[in-house]
């Protein structure tokens, strides 16, 4: 069974670091590209990037280009999604999600539980 | 970009009625390139279409996916208690964007 498990939640100060990660299991992590999509409060979905695993292809969208940045570690099967300096506008939901064939851009069929970000002083 | 708009922002219906969901696209993508996802916060989305009419594995006949043009089409033929919830369209034609969602909600 196909299972993206989320981590990291947390209540960050504006500055700070956080990196939230992304466990993938019952399917080669390697094989698929998983993307971050952002849900801020009462909005919708935001697509912010995604990684290839395999050789660590990463594609960020214009919006979030130099904000964020996501990796992946092959041996843990987990993609991360990490911010150098935190801002009170990166409060929000963040959802991890897999794209099922080979190529990118592509829709998403499995989803991460999402977890919360909230920045605040 | 390609910008995704979808229309009503909140359709109120019976259960048992018939949803109709608009997607519209602009410029223009390839209709093979658009997805449909339902939405019950704080879930996460759950895949309902891709391919603008392929059902996902597991989701019921009730939901159907068409074309016309620029605009995408969800409908939902009779609603389900648990159908009342948010819908979103994706497209990834080009860099993915996303609507920004329908709520259906009980009348």
């Amino acid at each position: 069974e196909v299972q993206l498990v989320q981590s990291g939640a947390d209540v960050k100060k504006p500055g700070e670091s956080l990196k939230i990660s992304c466990r993938a299991s019952g399917y080669t992590f390697t094989n698929y590209w998983i993307g971050w999509v952002r849900q801020m409060p009462g909005k919708g979905l935001e697509w912010m990037g995604i990684i290839y695993p395999g050789d660590s292809d990463t594609k960020y969208s214009p919006s979030f280009k130099g904000q964020v940045t996501i990796s992946a570690d092959k041996s843990l099967s987990t993609a991360y999604l990490h911010w150098g300096s935190l801002k009170a506008s990166d409060t929000a939901r963040y959802y991890c999600a897999r794209h099922p064939n080979w190529g990118s851009p592509d829709y998403f069929d499995y989803w991460g539980q999402g977890i919360q970000v909230t920045v605040s002083s | 970009e390609i910008v995704l708009t979808q229309s009503p922002g909140t359709l109120s219906l019976s259960p048992g009625e018939r949803a109709t969901l608009s997607c519209r696209a602009s410029p223009s993508v390839d209709s093979r390139y658009i997805a449909w996802y339902q939405q019950k916060a704080p879930q996460a989305p759950r895949l309902l279409i891709y391919g603008a009419s392929v059902r996902a594995t597991g989701i019921p006949d009730r939901f159907s996916g068409s074309v016309s043009g620029t605009d995408f089409t969800l409908t939902i033929s009779r609603l389900e208690p648990e159908d009342f919830a948010v819908y979103f369209c994706q497209q990834y034609g080009g860099p993915i964007t996303f609507g920004g969602g329908t709520k259906v909600e009980i009348k």
